[in-house]
């Protein structure tokens, strides 16, 4: 079957840097995206990698490995705004989308 | 501004009730999806749509329905034979099915059956 992994809950000081992970096993792979959702609202796009290695934007960055099925997410100097889940999706051989479950990332102060 | 209109954001319905959510887009997509989003698990398809006139289910199809008679609008049925529809509910399109552009979601419709 395929499957998304992610952690379900991180927590994380303001100021610092997090990663969250995402493990992936698909019917093929045809690209990774991170989304981010603040509760009770809609995911917001954050980044979408199909190639090996690092793309960054902003505080933000996402790595790909696809020989080891796995990603992450990097958010550097953290705000309370970023407070929310963070949830991956991977793009399989049908084009269609399989979600991760979110990690629900807590920032403290 | 161009975006994802769903309505109503909070819908309370008996058992036996069938409700219809409402899905509206101007970004001139042509793929349209539905998702459910229940605690502790990922996004799970319900149905999605890649032209007009046409939608195909997905992988939790049963006890819903949705048309696509026009490009903007992909509305979904919760009936009476869904057997635990309380839920987030989310609208999303993209330019083309399999586009590996991002999808935009509207804010979501929650649905508690009392």
């Amino acid at each position: 079957g395929q499957n998304i992994d992610q952690p379900t809950e991180m927590t994380a000081t303001e100021g610092a840097i997090v990663q969250i992970n995402c493990t992936y096993q698909t019917s093929g792979f045809n690209g990774l995206f991170w989304y981010q959702q603040h509760a009770g609202e809609a995911p917001t796009f954050l980044s979408y990698n199909v190639l090996d290695g690092l793309e960054e934007k902003g505080r933000f960055s996402s790595f790909l490995s696809r020989s080891k099925g796995y990603s992450y997410l990097l958010l550097k100097e953290l705000q309370m705004k970023d407070s929310a889940s963070y949830l991956c999706a991977v793009m399989d051989s049908n084009y269609q989308l399989i979600w991760g479950a979110g990690t629900k990332l807590i920032i403290k102060p | 501004d161009g975006g994802i209109t769903q309505s109503p954001k909070y819908l309370f319905r008996k058992e036996g009730q069938n409700v219809t959510l409402s899905c509206e887009q101007n970004l001139n997509h042509d793929a349209m999806y539905w998702y459910r989003q229940d605690p502790g698990q990922g996004l799970r398809l319900i149905y999605y749509s890649q032209i007009v006139n046409d939608f195909q289910k997905g992988d939790i199809a049963e006890g819903y329905s949705v048309s696509r008679e026009k490009k903007e609008s992909f509305p979904l049925t919760v009936t009476s034979a869904q057997k635990n529809p309380t839920a987030f509910y989310l609208c999303a399109s993209s330019d083309a099915l399999g586009s590996t552009g991002e999808l935009f979601f509207g804010e979501g419709s929650r649905l508690t059956v009392l």
